[in-house]
This record gives C-alpha cells, sequence and structure tokens, in this order.
C-alpha cells in the first residue's frame, strides 16, 4: 500500500529566508511524486511532479524538489520565500498501476513571517 | 480552457440527510475522482470514475456513491449523513493511462453537518 509522511506539521519562516519541506513516501514500485499547494479555501494547485529521468525537478513558483530514492524522499525547497508563500503543502504518490489514483500527506502549514 | 468546476461551493445539511455534489472536468479529461478533506488533513480518495462505471475506490462505506455521465461530468452523493462528514470535497479529473498524469482540482464544496 502506498503512504506518505510529512514530519512538518507546521513551518515559520522569514521572508526571504530559503524553505525546505520533507517527504517520504512508501511504494513498492517505481512512484509518481508530486507537490500540490493549498491557499486557505481553495483547491489544490500542481507545483511539480517527478515521473522518471532527472531526480532535479523544477516547478512553478520558484519551487524545485529532488527524488531521492535510496531515503525514498522527495523534499519541496525554495531559495527565498515570499509572503505569498504562505499556504498549506501536500506531497502526494500515485502509480500508473493505481490509475491515478492519489495518496496524500497529511500537509505542512507554511507561516512567512514578514 | 475551463478547469475543473465543482458545486455548490458551499452546503449545510442536517444529519441524516442526503447531498449531491456535481463537478465537471476539465477539457479533454476523461477520468474523475473525488477526495474528501477533513480540517486540518490531507485528502482521502473515495472513489474514481471511468467509463461511467467506478474503476477504484478508497476506504469510504457504502453511504458514499456517485456517477459519471457521457459527458464525463460527474456526482457525488452520500446518504444519511453523519456529523464526520463534515469536510471539502475535491473532485480532480486527469486522462486514464496517460502514466502519472497530474490530476487538476476543483476548488471543491465545503460540505457543513448540523
Amino acid at each position: 500500500a502506498q503512504s506518505v509522511t510529512q514530519p512538518d506539521i507546521h513551518i515559520t519562516v522569514s521572508e526571504g529566508a530559503s524553505l525546505e519541506l520533507r517527504c517520504n513516501y512508501s511504494y513498492g514500485a517505481t512512484p509518481y511524486l508530486f507537490w500540490y499547494v493549498q491557499s486557505p479555501g481553495q483547491g489544490l494547485q500542481l507545483l511539480l511532479k517527478y515521473f522518471s529521468g532527472d531526480t532535479l525537478v523544477q516547478g512553478i513558483k520558484g519551487f524545485e524538489a529532488e527524488f531521492k530514492r535510496s531515503q525514498s524522499s522527495f523534499n519541496l525547497r525554495k531559495p527565498s520565500v515570499h509572503w505569498s508563500d504562505a499556504a498549506e503543502y501536500f506531497c502526494a504518490v500515485g502509480a500508473q498501476a493505481a490509475g491515478n489514483k492519489l495518496t496524500f500527506g497529511g500537509g505542512t502549514r507554511v507561516l512567512v513571517k514578514p | 480552457d475551463a478547469g475543473v468546476t465543482q458545486s455548490p461551493t458551499h452546503l449545510i445539511k442536517t444529519r441524516g440527510q442526503q447531498v449531491t455534489l456535481r463537478c465537471s472536468p476539465k477539457s479533454g479529461h476523461d477520468t474523475v475522482s473525488w477526495y474528501q478533506q477533513a480540517l486540518g488533513q490531507g485528502p482521502q480518495f473515495i472513489f474514481q470514475y471511468y467509463e461511467e462505471e467506478e474503476r477504484q475506490r478508497g476506504n469510504f462505506p457504502d453511504r458514499f456513491s456517485g456517477h459519471q455521465f457521457p459527458n464525463y461530468s460527474s456526482e457525488l452523493n452520500v446518504n444519511a449523513l453523519l456529523l464526520g462528514d463534515s469536510a471539502l470535497y475535491l473532485c480532480a479529473s486527469s486522462l486514464l493511462g496517460q502514466g502519472g498524469q497530474p490530476q487538476h482540482f476543483g476548488d471543491g464544496t465545503r460540505l457543513s453537518i448540523l
């Protein structure tokens, strides 16, 4: 069975500082990995995805993530955070065999201090 | 290009009632998935519809049922509502068979049970 763990429930970061959100997954084969962002009262917006190939993937809004198979991790990073990055971030794992069903982590809420 | 649209935006029901939520997928998509997101948690997979049939189902009781129409739109029905059914219900669409194709989410329907 697929599972995703996001160890940090809340993270507070100063504007302009770097950000790293952790994600660990469990899946028997090569997973498809995603990061979504959710602003209050909104749906989920896709930030980036990993299917295969280069383990460092670039996404929208200046985010990037690195897939590390040996650590079963897919951490999200941003070099310099903007106040508009305050939101909830979800890591998700999917697989073609599962027909695009996604399993989500519990999310990390990011607060940005001025 | 219209994205995933859901209606209604908000809904208030009482225990024991029945509710129907609606979803129109992104243009060109043929698969609709439904997720339940309780407050402070990540989305949980309810079920997925393709070619008007339920393909996959998560760990939800039979009170949760759905339908997909020939135009790919979908409905989620919940019978005998419980207080614990209060949540944000998210619809996501994708193209089946496109391995790892990211799902596109709507803004959700906020269901409150009194």
